[in-house]
């Protein structure tokens, strides 16, 4: 597809288990971001890949979450040991600027909506 | 505290109404990009405004971006049902150079036919 994907779309979990989002983006994206979005507000930042760099991880909650992107392309977002506060929806947005650009835009996928019971 | 303060946070309005969103920060933005969202969805990019004072159209939207590159409107001239939705402003913060868009918590238009 042209566009962002994110699977899977709805994830329940058990507190304390550990969960695995996934994130397609546009093919030639450099640039990849996760957002976390709460009910009722808008998308907060987690962590930023150039490539398979991650540059930016100045927004993860907790040392429970963890972002990889291996061969700079797909990326997958872990989150351990969840808690009934990580539910949210999970947002996963691609760019094809660099860091080195005056400005990004992002493309945003469906999102990932994580329930923690 | 927001960094991007949106107001008004609920509008509900009748098909055919003007409207008028703000999107206000006491920080520079190097850019600052508006989004649609709807229920399940993720935002969808409607424009970016980089210049200060800059404004956009697109159809019936208007955009402008403010002299000081700290704010932002959104005016909807002749609203439809169709423009129900949430409304995002995020901008790229100009002093700490990071990428991340950083989010205004939105407006969330509802448009009565």
């Amino acid at each position: 597809g042209a566009g962002v994907s994110q699977s899977p779309r709805y994830k329940v979990a058990k507190r304390g288990q550990d969960v695995a989002l996934r994130c397609d983006p546009i093919s030639g994206h450099v640039s990849l971001f996760w957002y976390q979005q709460a009910l009722g507000q808008g998308p907060e930042f987690l962590t930023y890949f150039q490539n398979e760099a991650q540059l930016d991880k100045s927004g993860l909650p907790s040392d429970r979450f963890f972002a990889e992107r291996p061969e700079g392309s797909v990326s997958t977002l872990k989150i351990q040991r969840t808690q009934q506060e990580d539910s949210a929806v999970y947002l996963c947005a691609s760019s094809w600027r660099t860091s080195g650009s005056s400005y990004n835009e992002q493309f945003f996928g469906p999102g990932t909506r994580l329930t923690v019971l | 505290t927001q960094l991007l303060e949106q107001s008004p946070q609920f509008l509900s309005i009748q098909e055919g109404e003007n409207l008028t969103v703000y999107c206000n920060s006491s920080s520079v933005f190097s850019s600052l990009q508006w989004y649609r969202q709807e229920p399940g969805e993720g935002p969808v990019l409607l424009v970016t405004v980089v210049t200060g004072g800059e404004v956009k159209k697109l159809k019936r939207l208007t955009f402008q971006f403010g002299d000081a590159r700290k704010d932002s409107s959104l005016h909807i001239t002749a609203a439809q049902p169709g423009d129900t939705g949430l409304y995002l402003c995020a901008g790229e913060r100009r002093d700490t150079g990071r990428r991340a868009l950083t989010f205004g918590s939105g407006t969330r238009l509802q448009v009565q036919p």
